[in-house]
């Protein structure tokens, strides 16, 4: 059974601050990561995508992933209160190509 | 360009009965994959269609079916619902290009009672 595990939280941090959201995978073979965000109520939003090992940077948003450990995680710089979401991490297993989600983790930034 | 767009957006059904779903993809994309999201459960892959073929499909029953028409339209269909079907039904569409990123309509909120 491929799995993507994360910390369901709610992970809280004060507003201005670094925001550390963690991710690992079973699939040994999976290519392709993501994180979405997702507002109560409302459907995922893609936020980065990642395919190499190392980091990718967007804005306040920073990737990174380690296949050899089978892990990514996502960095939120400069948390804002409307950051506060669930952060998904999706994977595209080796074998097939559909997203393998995690349970997501539920970050709140207090003002 | 118009993002991915889900009809209806809510639904109520009693236990029994059969409803269809509907989403249209970002223009040009050929892939529409579908999900169930659930509190318990959270995001689960149903199936994906590319070019009117299945080519992927998820661990849900036999009452779970899609289908793809020629302008990329998707629609699937539940037969028999159960209270446990009861879910966000979430559709993404998915573009060519290698990069396999989906992107996500507003969903079907279905409440079986």
């Amino acid at each position: 059974q491929k799995e993507v595990e994360q910390n369901s939280g709610p992970l809280s941090v004060p507003e201005g601050a670094i925001a550390s959201l963690n991710c690992t995978y079973s699939d040994r073979g999976s290519q392709s990561f993501f994180w979405y965000r997702q507002y109560s109520g409302k459907s995922p939003e893609l936020i980065m995508s990642i395919y190499s090992n190392g980091d990718k940077e967007d804005g306040r948003f920073t990737a990174q992933l380690n296949k050899a450990s089978q892990y990514v995680s996502l960095l939120i710089r400069d948390s804002q209160p409307s950051d506060s979401a669930t952060y998904l991490c999706a994977v595209i297993g080796g074998s097939q190509g559909n997203l393998i989600f995690g349970k997501g983790t539920k970050l709140s930034v207090k003002p | 360009k118009a993002g991915v767009t889900q009809t209806p957006r809510y639904l109520i059904k009693t236990r029994g009965q059969q409803v269809t779903l509907s989403c249209s993809p970002i223009s040009g994309h050929r892939s529409v994959s579908w999900y169930q999201q659930t509190p318990g459960q959270g995001l689960q892959f149903l199936f994906e269609y590319f070019s009117e073929t299945q080519r992927n499909k998820g661990n849900f029953p036999g009452r779970f079916s899609g289908r793809q028409f020629s302008n990329s339209r998707s629609e699937m269909n539940v037969s028999t619902l159960e209270l446990g079907d009861s879910a966000l039904y979430l559709c993404a569409s998915q573009g060519g290009g290698g990069y396999n990123e989906q992107f996500f309509g507003p969903g079907t909120r279905l409440t079986v009672l």
